[in-house]
């Protein structure tokens, strides 16, 4: 089992809809998460962390179930702008006192006129 | 600098050649990672600095693939006798502090012809 699994896509979606993107991850010890969007050919750029109480930023929301192990992101009146590939991300606190980013594998998303 | 630098942008080798990657992160960031991403893939660990040292080699593929850092700052990573499965983007990102998340370089696409 991947430690962090998304569901792939693609997700096309009308402009002006709302999405959501549905991860989980197996790993306890995980102590932070964030969702980073990566467009074609580029780096991945964090988009948001994630908290327990749930976050919002303009049109995104991002939720996480620690009791589940699962991680949301919402999308709401999707621009063509959103068009490219979300990652979710695990931080796990390794026994050794380090850190290490655990990337899922990125579901892709289109939005279409 | 403002970002995380990495150098070059492009490098084409020919199969059997040893290539050298440079990732200069944000000036206070200790840790420091290397990512590589093959075509229409997720982002594979190759390896974590915390200052000089490195907790976690765990990703390295063989024993053909090397990094160091120096100075708690620049790091490279070193590919000996490049195979065509070597081809990939070589991502280094930086962090103050992991739980936050980190910053990503643009990255250096190799390609081994």
């Amino acid at each position: 089992r991947k430690e962090v699994e998304q569901d792939p896509g693609p997700f096309n979606v009308p402009e002006g809809a709302t999405v959501a993107f549905n991860c989980t991850y197996s790993n306890s010890a995980s102590q932070s998460f964030f969702w980073y969007r990566q467009d074609c050919r580029k780096e991945p750029k964090l988009l948001m962390s994630v908290y327990s109480s749930g976050n919002e930023d303009g049109r995104f929301t991002a939720q996480l179930n620690r009791a589940s192990q699962y991680i949301s992101l919402l999308i709401r009146d999707s621009k063509l702008s959103d068009s490219a590939t979300y990652l979710c991300v695990v931080n796990i606190l390794f026994s050794g006192g380090y850190n290490k980013l655990i990337f899922g594998a990125g579901t892709r998303l289109a939005v279409h006129p | 600098g403002a970002g995380v630098s990495q150098s070059p942008s492009n490098k084409v080798t020919e199969k059997g050649k040893d290539v050298e990657l440079r990732c200069d992160p944000i000036s206070g960031h200790t840790a420091l990672y290397w990512y590589r991403q093959s075509l229409g893939q997720g982002l594979e660990f190759l390896i974590y600095f915390q200052g000089n040292s490195a907790p976690d080699k765990s990703g390295l593929p063989s024993d053909r693939f090397s990094a160091e850092r120096t100075g708690g700052s620049v790091s490279t990573l070193t590919i000996q006798r490049t195979q065509q499965e070597d081809s990939a983007v070589y991502l280094c990102a930086s962090s103050f502090d992991s739980y936050y998340g980190y910053t990503f370089g643009s990255g250096t696409r190799l390609t081994v012809v």
